[in-house]
């Protein structure tokens, strides 16, 4: 079974301050890893995904296979960076495609 | 650019009713998702397909079911609305191990 962990349901700071998202994933095999981002009233939207390796609107996440985490991190939070933010794990075995998703965490950056 | 497009935004149903929730995609993906989305709990798994009437359970399929009799079409089912059911039901849709494209979503209220 593939399983995401995403331990904090809210994190606020203040703009400038740096940012880490917490994930933490449970797969037996080769797990392909995202973050995905929802803006208030907005669809759910691709942020980034581990094989790309890329910085998207200043965000970096980096696979952890010893520690099974992907955790998400800005060095300098701005204001509408403010979204809920989701851990999304798709297994490479035989029970398909399966995108599994976290619990979600949302982000409030303060002025 | 990539069309998720579910049938509904607003959806009011009374308990016991029979529920179809309407999704189509554009992009010729193979597989298509149903989430449902609530406040602390995530993104849950419903079902998803793979393939033309093709499907798999996800995490919570109990009280639902699902149909795809053509590539572009992702149905899902309430047979007897209860309101448990009562969320927000997210669609989306990708192509094998890519990112998922969601839809804008339906949110459902059971009374």
């Amino acid at each position: 079974a593939q399983r995401v962990t995403q331990p904090e349901k809210l994190l606020s700071v203040f703009k400038g301050a740096p940012v880490e998202l917490k994930c933490n994933y449970s797969y037996s095999g080769s797990p392909e890893l995202f973050w995905y981002v929802q803006y208030s009233r907005q669809r759910l939207q691709l942020l980034l995904r581990h094989i790309s390796r890329e910085s998207i609107k200043g965000f970096t996440a980096d696979l952890n296979k010893g520690e099974t985490s992907f955790h998400l991190k800005k060095p300098f939070a701005q204001e509408e960076d403010s979204a809920m933010y989701y851990c999304a794990l798709r297994g490479a075995n035989n029970a398909g495609n399966m995108l599994t998703f976290g619990g979600g965490t949302r982000l409030m950056v303060k002025p | 650019d990539v069309k998720v497009t579910q049938s509904s935004r607003y959806l009011v149903k009374r308990t016991g009713e029979k529920v179809f929730l309407e999704c189509v995609q554009d992009m010729d993906h193979e597989n298509m998702f149903w989430y449902r989305q609530d406040p602390g709990l995530g993104l849950r798994l419903i079902y998803f397909s793979y393939d033309v009437k093709m499907k798999e359970k996800g995490d919570i399929p109990e009280g639902y079911s699902v149909s795809r009799e053509k590539k572009e079409r992702f149905s899902l089912i309430l047979e007897s609305a209860s309101t448990n059911q009562t969320s927000m039901y997210l669609c989306a849709s990708s192509f094998v191990y890519t990112e998922a494209f969601f839809g804008q979503g339906t949110r459902l209220t059971v009374v």
